[in-house]
Formats: structure tokens, C-alpha cells, sequence
């Protein structure tokens, strides 16, 4: 299985801040990773997919990006709703897998 | 508008059966795959199992595999998970999922 190595675990952030989380995936998924948010009680929401494509109706703040074999996503700006637990994944190949999640919060 | 609904969640005791039910609306159900996802208690996401539009197809995580069964009835719109053999480490919220879109999930608690 590939292992997706998601960092940080956590990380409080202030208002309008710039936030970047990390995913290293064990190996090659080419641009098969996306990114979920998820709060509270609720099911998680697509933000990114394709490693650099907005979903629909995502804000222009959050942004994806590769670099070599390491994916990065980018909220600029942070906003009060932007708190919750963050989860990259790969669709390359089976079985799909998740990262460990990073819980953002705001400082 | 795309919607799922999980239902068939609950307490089981060790050893017994489950089988949860994912209602399908907004799209043509039989044209897509779907999945099921599931998340321990404060823990994170884990996928379950996948089968194909035409149910031809299944796909399981090793820790499920003899134990549940993913199943759909495309003239009900409707995807299952038969569940048997439920160990306390099945204890999670398990999703129903279409790519981007989720259901709202449905809690399972293996307990005695």
C-alpha cells in the first residue's frame, strides 16, 4: 500500500495568515491526490483534486500544488471557518489511502 | 443535487452482523463506482471497500476482506455493506461516497 506521510499533525495559525500542509507519498502517485477538509460531526469536503485543481465552489484561497514528489496545499489568508482537520489522499493506486489528517486551529 | 444517505447503523456485539444501506439521489447511480470510507472514533479516514458501476467489480481493505461484502441494487439507486464477523475495531462512522461527494455517515459501535 502507499503510505501518505502528512505534516504537520497540527498547527495553530492566526487570521490572514498563510498556511501550507504536506503530503509525501511512499511513491509515485503522479497527480492523483486531492484534499479534503473536515469539521466537526460533518463528512469531509473536497478542496483539491488532481493535486492542483480547486473543486467546485472552493474558495480561491485554498490552492494545490506538486513539487517533485512532495504535494502541498495552501490556504492564503486564513479564515475563522477554515479551522478543521485537513486530509490529503491518493487515488493512484489500491488501495486508496489517506494521510494522518492535520488539525488546524487558529491562534 | 447529488445526495447519500447512509442508514443501518448501530451497537452490535462482537462476532455479529451489520449490514448498512447508502440511498443514491440527484444522478444516474449505475453509471458511477462507489465506495465506502470509514472513521474511528477522533481517529482518520480509512477507505473500506469500492465496487464498480455494474457491481461487477469489488475491492476491499485487507483488514475487511471475508468479512463484508459491498453490494448495490441499481434499480433502487442503493449501495450496501454486509458486515459480519464485527470486531471492536470496526467501531467507526462509515461513509458512503461518490468522489467528492459523502453522505453524512452512520455510526457503528462493536460492543458488548
Amino acid at each position: 500500500d502507499i503510505q501518505m506521510t502528512q505534516s504537520p499533525a497540527s498547527l495553530s495559525a492566526s487570521l490572514e495568515e498563510i498556511v501550507t500542509i504536506t503530503c509525501q507519498p511512499s511513491q509515485d502517485i503522479g497527480n492523483y491526490l486531492s484534499w479534503y477538509q473536515q469539521k466537526p460531526g460533518k463528512s469531509p469536503q473536497l478542496l483539491i483534486h488532481s493535486a492542483t485543481s480547486l473543486a467546485d465552489g472552493v474558495p480561491s484561497r485554498f490552492s494545490g500544488s506538486r513539487s517533485g514528489t512532495q504535494y502541498s496545499l495552501k490556504i492564503n489568508r486564513l479564515q475563522v471557518e477554515d479551522t478543521g482537520i485537513y486530509y490529503c489522499l491518493q487515488g493512484y493506486s489500491a488501495p486508496p489511502t489517506f494521510g494522518a489528517g492535520t488539525k488546524l486551529e487558529l491562534k | 443535487e447529488v445526495q447519500l444517505v447512509e442508514s443501518g447503523g448501530g451497537l452490535v456485539q462482537p462476532g455479529r452482523s451489520l449490514k448498512l444501506s447508502c440511498a443514491a439521489s440527484g444522478f444516474t447511480f449505475s453509471d458511477y463506482n462507489m465506495a465506502w470510507v470509514r472513521q474511528a472514533p477522533k481517529k482518520g479516514l480509512e477507505w473500506v471497500a469500492t465496487i464498480s458501476y455494474d457491481g461487477s467489480s469489488t475491492y476491499y481493505r485487507d483488514s475487511v476482506k471475508g468479512r463484508f461484502t459491498i453490494s448495490r441494487d441499481n434499480a433502487k439507486s442503493t449501495l450496501y455493506l454486509q458486515m459480519d464477523s464485527l470486531r471492536s475495531e470496526d467501531t467507526a462512522t462509515y461513509y458512503c461516497a461518490r468522489g467528492r461527494y459523502w453522505g453524512q455517515g452512520t455510526l457503528v459501535t462493536v460492543s458488548s
